[in-house]
Formats: C-alpha cells, structure tokens, sequence
C-alpha cells in the first residue's frame, strides 16, 4: 500500500538548518512527484516545493533562497534541506505526493513531523 | 503567485446543517483545484479533486462546485464526524497555493 513517512529532528536552533527525509512505498519517485507542504501551528497549510519525478525542482518563491528538495531513487527517500530557521518555521511538515494527469493530487500524505525552532 | 480566498474562516455548525465553505481564486485556476478535510493532530485528507470529483471512500453528503473563479464545498447533512478544518488547493500552475482554511465549530 501507500505510504509515506516523514523523519528528522524535532528541535532545531535558530540560524541551524532543517533536515527532514520522507520515505515512500507502494509507489515509484520515477512515476510520481513528492511535494513538503508545512503548517504552522493554528495556521494553514503552506506549499514549499516540489521534487518532480523526473528530477526537477519547484519551490516557492518566499522559501527559495534557503529550500533545497533533493532524493535517493535508489532508497526511495525525498529529502529536505531548509537553512538560517528562524521561530517562524516552527510547525508541522509533511510529504505528499502527485501525478497530476490522473488526478492523484496530494491523495497520501505522511503523518507529519513537528518541527520547533528554538535555543 | 494564485491567491485564493477562502471564507468564512470559522463557521458555527449544528448537526445536520447544511454547510457550504468557498474558495475565490485571484485568477484562472480551471478545474483544478482540490479540498481537504484536517482533523486535530492528523494530516489533511483529499475529499474533492478537479474541483467536483468525490475523492474514495468519502460520503456522498460532500460535493464540491464551481461557478466561474469562485470554488465551493458543500457538507450536506452535517454529521458529528465532519467537524473539522478543511482547506482549498489550487494547483493550475505553481507555485501551488492553499486557502487560509475554515474551522467549523459544533453549536
């Protein structure tokens, strides 16, 4: 079946950077994108980027200069590299993935992992 | 970037209401566009994709609609299980964006 899981720390200091994997099964990175969605707490959902599944990046423009997405086809991992954190990234982060001309938008996600920022 | 509008942010429900939460998108967005349903601590759920299209295994009392760049989700026959937040996407071109959300809330 389908799934994706989020990992990585749960505490990160200001200034420090954010490392999260998510690890995927029942379907191919070679078929399907993986996007990082992430949600302050009380707040809405927020897109970050994409990791397309033929390799390209998409990220949005307010995180851009400190948001890396690359992965591991080989262990079926995405992963996520955020720089210079500040406490406005505290918030929860999850995976999710898409093949738009089927339809199959955001249709699993991880569970999430919780992130705070803070010394 | 698409901005959509998402109203109301909190919505006071009772038990079989009908409830109706929309989304204005700021330009184009097609058909595509998607709902979610959240529920506390838990990751949001697809209930609608390509704007009407039921997503599996969810009720038939949700529907989703559309009327021009305004984009609707409809509860009907509100059930205790559907108290939850529930978000828009658009994904018509990226960067994706999501509405700010709505909370609805038992009388």
């Amino acid at each position: 079946q389908v799934q994706l899981k989020e990992s990585g720390p749960g505490l990160v200091q200001p200034s420090q950077t954010l490392s999260l994997t998510c690890t995927v099964s029942g379907f191919s990175l070679t078929s399907y994108n993986v996007h990082w969605v992430r949600q302050p707490p009380g707040k809405g959902l927020e897109w970050m980027g994409r990791m397309r599944y033929n390799g390209d990046t998409s990220y949005n423009s307010a995180l851009k200069s400190r948001l890396s997405i690359s992965r591991d086809t080989s262990k079926n991992q995405v992963f996520l590299k955020m720089n210079s954190l500040q406490t406005d990234d505290t918030g929860t982060y999850y995976c999710t993935r898409d093949r738009v001309y089927y339809g199959l938008v955001f249709d699993y996600w991880g569970q999430g992992v919780m992130v705070t920022v803070s010394s | 970037d698409i901005q959509m509008t998402q109203s109301p942010s909190s919505m006071s429900v009772s038990l079989g209401d009908t409830v109706t939460i929309t989304c204005r998108a700021s330009q184009d967005v097609g058909i595509y566009v998607n709902w979610f349903q959240q529920k506390p601590g838990k990751s949001p759920r697809r209930m609608i994709y390509r704007a009407t299209n039921l997503a599996d295994g969810v009720p038939s009392r949700f529907s989703g609609s559309r009327s021009g760049s305004d984009y609707s989700l409809t509860i009907s026959s509100l059930e205790s299980e559907d108290v939850a937040d529930y978000h828009c996407l658009q994904y018509d071109e990226y960067p994706y964006t999501f509405g700010a959300g709505t909370k609805l809330e038992l009388k």
